[in-house]
């Protein structure tokens, strides 16, 4: 059974930091990772999707890498900002068909 | 992205009523919607799969007799929680996939219930 984590749970930083958030899954055979953005009390926002034969993915100052062989993903957020604040799911597709497995989340503050 | 849409944003209601919420795919058709449920400070659990025209498969420890989910056409499901006990209280979210070339899910905004 395929498992999400994502270190850490919750991280505070100043504005203007370069940061990066981890999410780790046991089992590497993967369709695709995504990064989601979620804000409190809204929905989801698709940040970035990596296929399983790509590395990286960037917009913006986002990017998420991929090492499929070891389980890993990062997602790198360049020169921090307080709108950055949300917390930050990563979730894994097996197959084209199947369902996303989500990690709990990286709840990011960002002080001015 | 392609928008999904959820209603009501927000309910409030009496213990023992029954509620329903709407989740729409606006602008492609959704093959398949996903039903997740989330509590403070957690992930998102998922509830139930349904595909258009089908019965909804439920994931396990959820009832499928206290949610009821209908995905009658390939634009609209529904959720109705029936006779709602304040331990419903809870963030719902539905998810839409329509084919494409990732396969993609979109979300919708959530609806917040509070049972009283």
């Amino acid at each position: 059974k395929q498992e999400v984590t994502q270190i850490p749970a919750a991280l505070s930083v100043p504005e203007g930091e370069n940061l990066v958030l981890n999410c780790s899954f046991t089992d590497s055979a993967i369709y695709n990772l995504q990064w989601f953005r979620q804000d409190p009390g809204k929905g989801l926002t698709s940040l970035l999707l990596i296929q399983s034969s790509q590395r990286e993915q960037t917009s913006g100052r986002l990017n998420a890498s991929l090492d499929k062989s070891s389980g890993r993903s990062t997602l790198y957020i360049a020169a921090s900002q307080p709108g950055d604040s949300a917390t930050y799911l990563c979730a894994v597709k097996e197959t084209s068909g199947s369902r996303l497995t989500f990690g709990e989340g990286t709840q990011l503050t960002v002080n001015p | 992205g392609a928008v999904v849409s959820q209603h009501p944003s927000r309910v409030i209601c009496k213990s023992g009523t029954s509620v329903k919420i709407e989740c729409r795919s606006l602008d492609f058709q959704a093959t398949t919607m996903f039903w997740y449920r989330q509590f403070p400070k957690q992930s998102l659990m998922l509830m139930a799969t349904s595909n258009e025209g089908s019965k909804a498969t439920y994931e396990q420890g959820v009832e499928k007799d206290k949610f009821l989910i209908n995905h009658a056409s390939l634009t609209l499901s529904t959720l109705t929680v029936t006779s709602a006990h304040p331990e419903d209280s809870s963030f719902y979210i539905c998810s839409a996939r329509g084919g494409g070339v990732y396969n993609e899910q979109f979300f919708g905004p959530g609806t917040r219930l509070t049972v009283l």
